[in-house]
């Protein structure tokens, strides 16, 4: 079974400060990962993902993320916070075998706010 | 590209009525899940399909909950005799599921108040 674990329900970073959201997974397979992020009142938008090619992902509104299969993370990070960036940040596992069901398993969440 | 779609965006109702929502997935896509999302927590998996045909459902999907994919294009979720802990986001994402490298892409989710 796949699990993902997200260190901080809140992340409160100052404007123009680094941001960096943890995530820690469990899988018997080697994962899919992905990050989404969700605006109040809206679904999911795909921030980037890990499909096994290279462990450092960009992502977009200058998002990326490293794979580091000795840690099991995949953490996020932003160089530079944007008033824009405030949301809720999920992590996501996809353990399936190729050409299986692909479910994602979220984490709780992190929800991010940036203060002036 | 128009994305996927929902309807209704929000939707309040009376425990014991039902209730039915609809997800219009990304054009050919095979694949279309619901997800639930409770306050303050992530999505959870309920179903899924493969073109028309229901593949997975979890355990969270109650007797009361059943979904369909008519001519595998857009989806309906229908809930039956609602409870309050019923109240929650519904979500519904699609892929197109070729070579293992899917990605979901979600839509904008209907939100349930039951009452």
């Amino acid at each position: 079974a796949q699990s993902v674990t997200q260190l901080g329900s809140h992340v409160s970073v100052s404007e123009g400060a680094l941001v960096l959201l943890r995530c820690n997974y469990s899988s018997s397979v080697p994962p899919y990962l992905f990050w989404y992020v969700q605006y109040p009142n809206q679904g999911l938008q795909l921030l980037l993902k890990y499909t096994s090619a290279a462990t450092l992902v960009k992502g977009i509104n200058g998002f990326e993320a490293e794979f580091k299969k000795s840690e099991t993370s995949f953490h996020l990070t932003k160089p530079s916070a944007h008033m824009s960036d405030a949301a809720e940040y999920f992590c996501a596992v996809n353990g399936g075998a190729p050409g299986t069901a692909s479910k994602l398993t979220f984490g709780t969440g992190t929800r991010l706010q940036v203060t002036l | 590209d128009t994305g996927v779609s929902q309807d209704p965006r929000h939707k309040i109702t009376k425990r014991g009525q039902n209730v039915t929502f609809r997800c219009d997935p990304i054009s050919e896509h095979n694949r279309l899940y619901w997800y639930r999302q409770t306050l303050g927590q992530g999505p959870e998996f309920l179903t899924y399909f493969q073109n028309e045909a229901q593949l997975e459902k979890s355990r969270l999907l109650s007797d009361r909950f059943s979904a369909e994919r008519p001519k595998g294009s857009f989806s309906t979720l229908e809930i039956q005799r609602t409870e309050q802990g019923d109240s929650a986001m519904y979500l519904c994402a699609s892929s197109l599921a070729l070579s293992g490298q899917e990605t979901q892409y979600f839509g904008p989710g209907t939100r349930l108040l039951v009452l």
